[in-house]
């Protein structure tokens, strides 16, 4: 699955409280992408990345942030959890077509 | 951006009947591409489409563009119960961005 990785693959948070999740990947692409996925609404781009320290907004990125220092992380914060902000988050590759390759998700849940 | 609509949101099918989803677009499409994610799990890739008219096939599942490229579809014959979960499309917005459809979730019944 293009060697990416998510951590944690599941969180139980307080809302106010900051929140990172991790991305990796081990194959030198240079796009990266965070996804929420809530029922009824399918899957919205938060924010991605096209190199290190290169970042643009997606369509849902309020209330998120994101870095990439190196080329092989891509991480979301969220800087004061919200119940809103509980979702499934998927990240992704983009493959030398512009399809894309996605991690196994990570489940967050704000309380 | 580039926005797709697609139906229908639910299917239930028994094992063995054939299954379709379409995705359609107001405007036209550069490419589409499909995924598929069973329950539980991540996307998955399936195909890409480029050409106008373009038809391909994986097995049982063959993937449509139409003639317009503005619709496609995802038809797979015989369904068995691997088949369950939901499939995507998605389109390319200025070769960076992939929008998705709503999906279709697909239910198979032994």
């Amino acid at each position: 699955d293009a060697g990416i990785t998510q951590s944690p693959r599941h969180k139980v948070t307080e809302t106010g409280t900051p929140v990172t999740l991790r991305c990796h990947q081990t194959e030198n692409h240079r796009y990266m992408y965070w996804y929420r996925q809530d029922p009824g609404h399918g899957l919205r781009l938060i924010h991605y990345s096209y190199g290190v320290k290169d970042t643009d907004k997606g369509e849902v990125s309020d209330g998120y942030s994101v870095s990439r220092s190196k080329t092989e992380d891509f991480l979301l914060t969220l800087e004061s959890a919200t119940s809103s902000q509980t979702s499934v988050y998927f990240c992704a590759i983009r493959g030398g077509n512009y399809e894309q390759y996605f991690g196994p998700g990570t489940r967050l849940t704000v309380t | 951006g580039q926005q797709v609509m697609q139906i229908p949101q639910y299917q239930h099918v028994q094992e063995g009947e054939d299954f379709t989803t379409y995705c359609n677009s107001s405007t036209t499409l550069s490419n589409i591409q499909w995924y598929k994610q069973r329950p539980g799990g991540h996307p998955v890739f399936l195909i890409q489409l480029v050409k106008s008219g373009e038809v391909k096939k994986q097995k049982r599942l063959t993937f449509q563009f139409g003639e317009a490229k503005k619709n496609s579809s995802l038809h797979i014959t015989a369904t068995q119960t691997t088949d369950v979960g939901t499939y995507f499309c998605a389109v390319n917005n200025a070769g960076n961005m992939l929008t998705f459809g709503g999906g279709t979730r697909l239910m198979v019944k032994p």
